[in-house]
């Protein structure tokens, strides 16, 4: 089992330039999420997804779109990135029951220049 | 406001000794549950523990401990027996029942000193 697995690992982007970010999990999740980190902070939750089909906004979605592909896979799109989007980015998923744990991702660090 | 308060920006602790790390949650929702996570500098997010908030007994995971106190509305980690490999930023998280979102405190860097 490789958990949640994220690519890249790390990029640089110039302003105004667009990318992916995908995610995969091989845990059987139903839920799935991104997440921002910025230094001396928490994660912040951009998107998440409860089932495949359905897509919901989190604290921060401004200049964020998100596509559950399938059960497995949730992709973060920045279509104009901005250099407030230089972040270390964050997926993770989560089981059905009492915890709903949130299981996560290595992270991808994204530099806008 | 925020949800979730982690008053300690950083904490020393000798090997061997045990530290509390302090977290303290706001929520009127009877139903919820708190996490705690371990990230060591390399990165990743590492699950340690959870409370439920109907919980009767305090949750153990190995040298971890949750010292849930619910009527002041506090989760703190407790890590016994430090290990050097336990040097990493801890965040205490909470999930309000019914909601997907976990919201994230700003963590606590926790050094152990040899």
């Amino acid at each position: 089992n490789a958990g949640v697995t994220q690519t890249p690992k790390f990029q640089v982007l110039k302003t105004g330039q667009s990318m992916t970010l995908q995610c995969a999990q091989d845990m059987n999740h139903n839920s799935m999420y991104w997440y921002r980190q910025d230094p001396g902070m928490g994660l912040r939750l951009i998107y998440y997804s409860a089932s495949e089909g359905t897509t919901d906004k989190g604290e921060v979605p401004n200049g964020y779109n998100v596509s559950r592909l399938n059960k497995r896979e949730f992709s973060l799109r920045l279509e104009s990135a901005a250099p407030s989007q230089t972040s270390v980015y964050f997926c993770a998923s989560s089981e059905i029951g009492r915890q709903e744990t949130q299981y996560f991702g290595p992270g991808t660090r994204l530099l806008v220049l | 406001a925020q949800k979730i308060t982690q008053t300690q920006p950083g904490m020393f602790v000798q090997e061997k000794e045990a530290v509390t790390l302090d977290c303290t949650y706001d929520t009127s929702d009877p139903s919820y549950g708190l996490f705690w996570y371990k990230q060591p500098s390399s990165g990743e997010m590492i699950f340690l523990i959870y409370q439920g908030s109907y919980d009767q007994q305090n949750a153990t995971e190995g040298r971890y401990s949750l010292n849930f106190q619910k009527a002041r509305k506090s989760a703190n980690l407790v890590i016994s027996a430090s290990q050097l490999g336990d040097s990493a930023m801890y965040f205490c998280a909470m999930r309000e029942g019914g909601s997907e979102k976990l919201v994230f405190g700003k963590g606590t860097k926790l050094t152990v000193n040899p």
